[in-house]
């Protein structure tokens, strides 16, 4: 089973941020946050992860709470490309090994950006 | 960053028969991942191919249904055998970045008729 908490659908008007919420309150010391996202008809998208401090990409903004028992997604400036369907999963780092590299996929947030 | 091209990218079949759907890196990766995704549904890894071993399978996965194969270190395949509609979906290659996280081929879109 995913780790990971997130609200089902979201929607943003074209030009906000988004701020996308993910509850992961049994996350391991040495988990990862990681944000994917998927394009209708495409594969998954690497957005970007972080272990406790914040991080920040061309794409987007990841805020870890002090405790890691939540994190959020910002995408600064919502186009209507952004419109997908984001993960947040925890795990190990690449590399790592043992049976905590595999990727558990929930069912994510659907965010809408709208014109 | 990796470049992942899978073949094909959709195919429609015929019930009872197998597809071989392959994956190929354009750089060499340990690990290669294969992922199922129904249809409305999230990603289920179906199992993690390793070059020079056999490749393991999750819960629910069997390796009759899902053989898979792992010449090298670039290339993987993933066959779906004996095939019935309900393994209509999107089938998705993936690798591990080193920093980064994963990288993920397009997919194929399988319909079994």
């Amino acid at each position: 089973d995913a780790k990971t908490t997130q609200p089902t659908s979201m929607d943003c008007a074209e030009g906000r941020a988004a701020n996308l919420p993910c509850n992961h309150s049994t996350i391991s010391g040495n988990e990862y946050v990681y944000w994917y996202r998927q394009i209708h008809s495409q594969g998954p998208q690497y957005i970007i992860h972080g272990l406790k401090n914040n991080e920040t990409n061309e794409m987007a903004s990841l805020i870890i709470t002090e405790d890691r028992k939540s994190s959020t997604l910002i995408l600064p400036h919502a186009t209507l490309r952004d419109t997908a369907v984001y993960y947040c999963i925890v795990r190990a780092q690449a590399g790592s090994g043992g049976s905590n590299y595999k990727l558990t996929f929930g069912k994510g947030t659907l965010l809408t950006v709208n014109p | 960053s990796a470049v992942i091209s899978q073949k094909p990218s959709r195919d429609i079949c015929q019930r009872g028969t197998s597809l071989t759907i392959q994956c190929q890196v354009d750089s060499q990766v340990t690990m290669m991942f294969w992922y199922r995704q129904q249809p409305g549904q999230s990603l289920t890894l179906i199992a993690t191919a390793n070059q020079g071993s056999e490749a393991t399978y999750e819960s629910g996965f069997v390796i009759d249904k899902f053989p898979i194969s792992r010449p090298n270190l670039t290339f993987s395949t993933l066959t779906v055998s004996n095939m019935s509609p309900e393994d209509s979906s999107i089938y998705l290659c993936s690798v591990d970045g080193t920093v980064s996280g994963a990288f993920f081929g397009q997919g194929t879109r399988l319909t079994v008729v």
